[in-house]
């Protein structure tokens, strides 16, 4: 059965480094999300990109933050310089269409120290 | 703006009980979709039930169930028989249509349940 995949599962990275989040959406999907967990919370809308073009980003997405396409496969999430608190798992997710469910990857956790 | 209520935080059964988890939405949308997610201890998150706002029929999958109440803006989860296997955090989500393209999901908070022997 076709499924989202992320590397890593786990990253651990100094505060202030640059970290790219990596994810295989499934293949015939169009639209490509990125979701954020802070441990024991609600999972968080980051961005969505269609199109080859973000479509829409929430107010946590900030110049911090990028995303990209960059070879037709992966889709990746680029935090420039990290702080403690982008500590947290981050879900890469895809779907058919802009109506239809999204399906989501395992996650990666990234802790910031 | 869109939210999603579940109210309950922590649900604990002994196995074969049967169980409801709660969600409680607002949307100013008149079409939508709501969906179930379950979160197992692994973190993963995964996908169980979408629902078209215009499709109120009860819906019935081997132990799971979802009742859609559009009039008391519900869409609630019932396991019948639980088994320890579903323990996990369940997420009600709803989504909301991007003028650019794709929808974005709003969830609620989440529902531990834990299911004993």
């Amino acid at each position: 059965e076709p499924e989202v995949t992320q590397t890593p599962s786990h990253q651990v990275t100094q505060m202030g480094q640059e970290v790219i989040l990596r994810c295989v959406p499934i293949s015939n999907h169009l639209y490509f999300y990125w979701y954020r967990q802070i441990l024991g919370q609600k999972v968080e809308f980051l961005v969505s990109f269609y199109n080859n073009e973000i479509s829409e980003k929430s107010e946590i997405f900030d110049d911090q933050f990028s995303v990209e396409r960059p070879d037709g496969s992966n889709f990746t999430l680029k935090i420039r310089s990290t702080k403690l608190e982008d500590s947290a798992m981050y879900f890469c997710a895809s779907s058919e269409t802009g109506r239809t469910e999204a399906f989501f990857g395992q996650g990666t956790r990234l802790t910031v120290v | 703006a869109q939210k999603v209520t579940q109210a309950q935080t922590e649900i604990s059964v002994v196995e074969k009980e049967d169980v409801t988890l709660d969600c409680v939405y607002e949307t100013r949308d008149t079409t939508y979709y709501l969906f179930w997610y379950k979160q197992p201890p692994s973190g993963e998150l995964v996908f169980l039930i979408r629902r078209n706002s215009f499709d109120e029929q009860n819906e019935i999958s081997g132990r799971y169930s979802w009742n859609f109440q559009k009039s008391t803006s519900s869409f609630n989860f019932t396991i019948t028989a639980s088994q320890v296997v579903d323990s996990a955090v369940y997420f009600c989500a709803l989504s909301e249509a991007l003028t650019g393209g794709g929808n974005k999901l709003t969830f609620g908070t989440g529902t531990q349940l834990k299911v004993e022997l």
